[in-house]
Protein backbone atom coordinates (compact mmCIF):
# COMPACT_ATOMS: atom_id res chain seq x y z
CA UNK A 1 0.00 0.00 0.00
CA UNK A 2 1.01 3.57 -0.24
CA UNK A 3 3.24 5.27 2.45
CA UNK A 4 3.93 8.77 2.60
CA UNK A 5 6.52 10.50 4.77
CA UNK A 6 6.36 13.76 6.41
CA UNK A 7 9.51 16.41 7.11
CA UNK A 8 10.20 17.90 9.55
CA UNK A 9 7.95 16.77 12.39
CA UNK A 10 8.16 20.66 13.84
CA UNK A 11 8.97 23.67 12.25
CA UNK A 12 9.43 27.21 13.74
CA UNK A 13 10.14 30.13 11.42
CA UNK A 14 9.59 33.94 12.76
CA UNK A 15 6.76 35.76 11.79
CA UNK A 16 6.76 37.03 7.89
CA UNK A 17 9.52 34.35 6.59
CA UNK A 18 8.72 31.32 4.79
CA UNK A 19 8.15 27.48 5.82
CA UNK A 20 8.64 24.93 3.94
CA UNK A 21 7.32 21.40 4.61
CA UNK A 22 7.98 17.86 2.77
CA UNK A 23 6.27 14.65 1.79
CA UNK A 24 7.37 11.70 -0.33
CA UNK A 25 4.88 8.37 -1.23
CA UNK A 26 5.38 5.49 -3.00
CA UNK A 27 2.99 4.53 -4.65
CA UNK A 28 3.70 5.43 -8.29
CA UNK A 29 -0.19 5.28 -9.21
CA UNK A 30 -1.34 8.06 -6.30
CA UNK A 31 -2.35 11.21 -8.63
CA UNK A 32 -4.17 13.00 -5.75
CA UNK A 33 -2.32 15.30 -3.10
CA UNK A 34 -4.15 17.31 -0.51
CA UNK A 35 -2.38 19.33 2.22
CA UNK A 36 -4.75 19.71 5.85
CA UNK A 37 -4.48 22.29 8.42
CA UNK A 38 -5.09 21.34 11.39
CA UNK A 39 -5.79 23.87 14.49
CA UNK A 40 -6.13 23.06 17.95
CA UNK A 41 -9.14 21.04 18.96
CA UNK A 42 -10.44 21.17 15.31
CA UNK A 43 -10.61 18.53 12.62
CA UNK A 44 -7.92 18.95 9.38
CA UNK A 45 -9.12 21.44 6.84
CA UNK A 46 -8.05 21.14 3.06
CA UNK A 47 -6.13 24.52 1.94
CA UNK A 48 -4.64 23.37 -0.81
CA UNK A 49 -4.19 20.49 -3.41
CA UNK A 50 -2.61 19.56 -6.73
CA UNK A 51 -3.34 16.56 -9.26
CA UNK A 52 -0.13 14.72 -11.14
CA UNK A 53 -0.73 16.44 -14.28
CA UNK A 54 0.26 19.91 -12.29
CA UNK A 55 3.98 20.80 -11.50
CA UNK A 56 2.75 23.37 -9.10
CA UNK A 57 -0.03 25.32 -7.75
CA UNK A 58 -0.35 28.29 -5.82
CA UNK A 59 -3.79 30.03 -3.67
CA UNK A 60 -2.23 33.64 -2.33
CA UNK A 61 0.18 33.08 0.55
CA UNK A 62 0.26 28.83 0.10
CA UNK A 63 1.81 26.66 -3.03
CA UNK A 64 2.15 23.30 -3.57
CA UNK A 65 4.75 21.84 -5.80
CA UNK A 66 5.26 18.02 -7.29
CA UNK A 67 7.81 16.15 -8.19
CA UNK A 68 6.06 12.70 -10.29
CA UNK A 69 9.57 11.79 -11.00
CA UNK A 70 11.01 11.76 -7.69
CA UNK A 71 7.49 10.74 -6.21
CA UNK A 72 7.99 14.30 -3.47
CA UNK A 73 5.72 17.12 -3.03
CA UNK A 74 5.94 20.34 -0.64
CA UNK A 75 3.82 22.70 0.66
CA UNK A 76 5.56 26.37 1.02
CA UNK A 77 4.17 28.98 2.93
CA UNK A 78 5.20 32.60 1.84
CA UNK A 79 5.10 35.71 4.58
CA UNK A 80 3.80 33.64 7.73
CA UNK A 81 1.10 34.97 9.79
CA UNK A 82 0.38 33.92 14.00
CA UNK A 83 -2.53 32.43 12.43
CA UNK A 84 -0.66 30.24 10.20
CA UNK A 85 0.49 27.84 13.74
CA UNK A 86 -1.15 25.02 13.01
CA UNK A 87 -0.39 20.84 12.77
CA UNK A 88 -0.21 20.51 8.60
CA UNK A 89 -0.45 16.67 7.18
CA UNK A 90 0.17 15.77 3.73
CA UNK A 91 -1.91 13.17 2.17
CA UNK A 92 -1.80 10.91 -0.91
CA UNK A 93 -4.78 8.79 -2.71
CA UNK A 94 -5.30 7.58 -6.18
CA UNK A 95 -8.29 8.77 -8.10
CA UNK A 96 -11.70 6.83 -8.64
CA UNK A 97 -9.26 3.94 -6.40
CA UNK A 98 -13.06 2.70 -5.28
CA UNK A 99 -12.05 3.93 -2.14
CA UNK A 100 -11.49 7.77 -1.37
CA UNK A 101 -9.04 6.38 1.23
CA UNK A 102 -6.06 9.29 1.83
CA UNK A 103 -3.04 8.01 3.40
CA UNK A 104 -1.68 10.97 5.64
CA UNK A 105 2.01 12.07 6.38
CA UNK A 106 2.67 12.10 10.11
CA UNK A 107 2.22 15.71 10.17
CA UNK A 108 4.46 18.98 10.86
CA UNK A 109 3.77 20.83 13.99
CA UNK A 110 4.61 24.50 12.39
CA UNK A 111 5.05 27.39 14.85
CA UNK A 112 5.09 31.15 13.74
CA UNK A 113 7.15 33.45 16.58
CA UNK A 114 5.96 36.83 16.69
CA UNK B 1 -24.11 25.17 7.57
CA UNK B 2 -22.54 22.54 5.82
CA UNK B 3 -20.64 20.34 8.72
CA UNK B 4 -19.58 16.81 10.09
CA UNK B 5 -20.68 16.17 13.49
CA UNK B 6 -19.32 14.11 16.12
CA UNK B 7 -21.14 13.13 19.38
CA UNK B 8 -20.04 12.82 22.22
CA UNK B 9 -16.61 14.84 21.83
CA UNK B 10 -14.90 13.40 24.46
CA UNK B 11 -15.00 10.38 26.58
CA UNK B 12 -13.82 8.61 28.90
CA UNK B 13 -14.53 4.58 29.53
CA UNK B 14 -13.58 1.29 30.98
CA UNK B 15 -12.37 -1.47 29.02
CA UNK B 16 -15.09 -3.79 27.80
CA UNK B 17 -17.76 -1.46 27.81
CA UNK B 18 -19.43 -1.25 24.79
CA UNK B 19 -19.62 2.24 23.03
CA UNK B 20 -20.94 3.89 19.91
CA UNK B 21 -19.69 7.09 18.34
CA UNK B 22 -22.07 9.06 16.08
CA UNK B 23 -20.95 10.50 12.56
CA UNK B 24 -23.83 12.71 10.93
CA UNK B 25 -23.29 14.61 7.81
CA UNK B 26 -25.66 16.78 6.12
CA UNK B 27 -24.17 17.75 2.58
CA UNK B 28 -25.54 14.56 0.91
CA UNK B 29 -22.03 12.82 0.49
CA UNK B 30 -22.34 9.68 -0.64
CA UNK B 31 -18.34 8.55 1.07
CA UNK B 32 -18.04 8.30 4.57
CA UNK B 33 -14.94 7.47 6.86
CA UNK B 34 -13.16 7.11 10.15
CA UNK B 35 -10.09 7.66 10.96
CA UNK B 36 -8.11 7.49 13.65
CA UNK B 37 -5.05 10.13 15.19
CA UNK B 38 -2.39 8.59 17.10
CA UNK B 39 0.88 10.84 17.81
CA UNK B 40 3.88 10.16 15.40
CA UNK B 41 1.15 7.98 13.12
CA UNK B 42 -0.76 10.66 11.83
CA UNK B 43 -4.61 9.67 10.59
CA UNK B 44 -5.05 6.25 9.65
CA UNK B 45 -8.13 4.77 8.07
CA UNK B 46 -10.29 2.73 10.23
CA UNK B 47 -13.63 1.88 8.41
CA UNK B 48 -15.37 3.64 5.07
CA UNK B 49 -18.53 3.46 3.00
CA UNK B 50 -19.14 4.15 -0.77
CA UNK B 51 -22.84 4.68 0.22
CA UNK B 52 -25.59 3.16 2.32
CA UNK B 53 -25.08 -0.45 3.06
CA UNK B 54 -21.41 -0.83 1.63
CA UNK B 55 -18.92 -0.77 3.97
CA UNK B 56 -15.39 -2.11 4.49
CA UNK B 57 -12.34 -2.20 6.32
CA UNK B 58 -9.54 0.50 6.05
CA UNK B 59 -5.99 -0.25 7.68
CA UNK B 60 -6.90 -0.17 11.03
CA UNK B 61 -10.39 -2.10 11.51
CA UNK B 62 -9.21 -4.58 14.26
CA UNK B 63 -11.87 -3.72 17.03
CA UNK B 64 -14.78 -1.97 15.34
CA UNK B 65 -17.69 -1.99 13.74
CA UNK B 66 -19.76 0.48 11.53
CA UNK B 67 -23.07 0.69 9.57
CA UNK B 68 -24.28 2.98 7.10
CA UNK B 69 -28.14 2.23 7.10
CA UNK B 70 -28.95 6.02 6.07
CA UNK B 71 -26.83 8.19 4.21
CA UNK B 72 -26.56 11.04 6.11
CA UNK B 73 -25.22 8.70 10.08
CA UNK B 74 -22.21 6.28 9.90
CA UNK B 75 -21.29 5.22 13.63
CA UNK B 76 -17.94 3.49 14.91
CA UNK B 77 -18.98 1.05 17.29
CA UNK B 78 -16.47 -0.82 19.72
CA UNK B 79 -17.73 -3.59 20.98
CA UNK B 80 -15.23 -4.15 23.64
CA UNK B 81 -12.90 -1.22 24.16
CA UNK B 82 -9.20 -2.22 24.83
CA UNK B 83 -6.98 0.61 26.14
CA UNK B 84 -5.18 0.47 23.01
CA UNK B 85 -8.16 1.91 20.89
CA UNK B 86 -7.37 5.47 22.84
CA UNK B 87 -7.10 7.79 20.48
CA UNK B 88 -8.52 10.97 18.65
CA UNK B 89 -11.33 9.48 16.08
CA UNK B 90 -12.55 11.52 13.07
CA UNK B 91 -15.42 10.81 10.83
CA UNK B 92 -14.73 12.18 7.11
CA UNK B 93 -17.50 12.75 4.39
CA UNK B 94 -17.42 13.59 0.89
CA UNK B 95 -18.59 13.51 -2.34
CA UNK B 96 -17.76 10.84 -5.16
CA UNK B 97 -17.41 10.86 -8.64
CA UNK B 98 -16.04 9.30 -11.41
CA UNK B 99 -12.07 9.28 -12.00
CA UNK B 100 -11.41 11.94 -9.17
CA UNK B 101 -11.44 12.70 -5.48
CA UNK B 102 -12.46 15.41 -4.00
CA UNK B 103 -12.14 17.32 -0.53
CA UNK B 104 -12.76 15.37 2.81
CA UNK B 105 -14.72 17.10 5.39
CA UNK B 106 -14.10 16.28 8.75
CA UNK B 107 -15.49 16.39 11.81
CA UNK B 108 -14.28 17.88 14.93
CA UNK B 109 -12.87 15.12 16.98
CA UNK B 110 -13.66 12.42 19.63
CA UNK B 111 -10.96 11.74 22.17
CA UNK B 112 -11.52 8.92 23.74
CA UNK B 113 -10.10 7.52 26.75
CA UNK B 114 -10.21 3.37 27.21
CA UNK B 115 -8.89 2.50 31.00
Amino acid sequence: GENVEQHPSTLSVQEGDSAVIKCTYSDSASNYFPWYKQELGKGPQLIIDIRSNVGEKKDQRIAVTLNKTAKHFSLHITETQPEDSAVYFCAASRDNFGNEKLTFGTGTRLTIIP
Amino acid sequence: EAQVTQNPRYLITVTGKKLTVTCSQNMNHEYMSWYRQDPGLGLRQIYYSMNVEVTDKGDVPEGYKVSRKEKRNFPLILESPSPNQTSLYFCASSKTGTGRSYEQYFGPGTRLTVT
